[in-house]
């Protein structure tokens, strides 16, 4: 069975730093894509970038190109997304998800359960 | 970026009626290999998103048939046949055709 576990939520202040992580078991890791997805409160869904966990090449929409950064570490099949200085307005739930068969299928298949990141003073 | 425009934002129906979601891109989502990568989910409440439909019209695995998707080019729609109580939520369209992948802001369907 597939599944993505994500780390549990966090508080941090403005200006701290934070990496969130997302677990992937059941499948072969190093064969996909790991996406990151922001919902802002009461928003909708936005796509931040991914990583092919297989030799970590990563891509980014523009909105967060520099605001963050996707990693992965294939001998844990872990995949990260860091923050070098939070910000209030990166308080949002942040989901991870499977991206399938990119070139042939293409779609979010496996999600993660979210992190929950509040950044306040 | 590609803008993903759905209606309704909106839509309360009744238990065992159908429902209808339509979703319009600003540019043809057809790649050039053919495919189109549009792919529909759903998230209830409390909950994170969960696939539907992908490549337009392809129910992932374990989606109730009452869920359909058809479309193409710019043009797509999510149908449900008969609604269940179980299908409330928001629902939401994804492009991965074009860098940066976007979603639609999303339709909320409740029951009336």
């Amino acid at each position: 069975e597939v599944q993505l576990v994500q780390s549990g939520a966090e508080v941090k202040k403005p200006g701290e730093s934070l990496k969130i992580s997302c677990k992937g078991s059941g499948y072969s890791f190093t064969s996909d894509w790991i996406g990151w997805v922001r919902q802002l409160p009461g928003k909708g869904l936005e796509w931040m970038g991914h990583i092919y966990t297989g030799d970590s090449s990563t891509r980014y929409s523009p909105s967060f190109q520099g605001q963050v950064t996707i990693s992965a570490d294939k001998s844990i099949s872990t995949a990260y997304v860091q923050w070098d200085s939070l910000k209030a307005s990166d308080t949002a739930m942040y989901y991870c998800a499977r991206l399938r068969n990119c070139g042939r299928d293409c779609y979010f298949d496996f999600w993660g359960q979210g992190t929950l990141v509040t950044v306040s003073s | 970026d590609i803008v993903m425009t759905q209606t309704p934002l909106s839509s309360p129906v009744t238990l065992g009626q159908p429902a209808s979601i339509s979703c319009t891109s600003s540019q043809s989502l057809a790649h050039s290999n053919g495919d189109t990568y549009l792919s529909w989910l759903q998230q209830r409440p409390g909950q994170p998103p969960r696939v539907l439909i992908y490549k337009i019209s392809n129910r992932f695995s374990g989606v109730p048939d009452r869920f359909s998707g058809s479309g193409a080019g710019t043009d797509f729609t999510l149908k449900i046949s008969r609604v269940e109580a179980e299908d409330v939520g928001v629902y939401y369209c994804m492009q991965t055709t074009h860098f940066p992948y976007t979603f639609g802001q999303g339709t909320k369907l409740e029951i009336k």
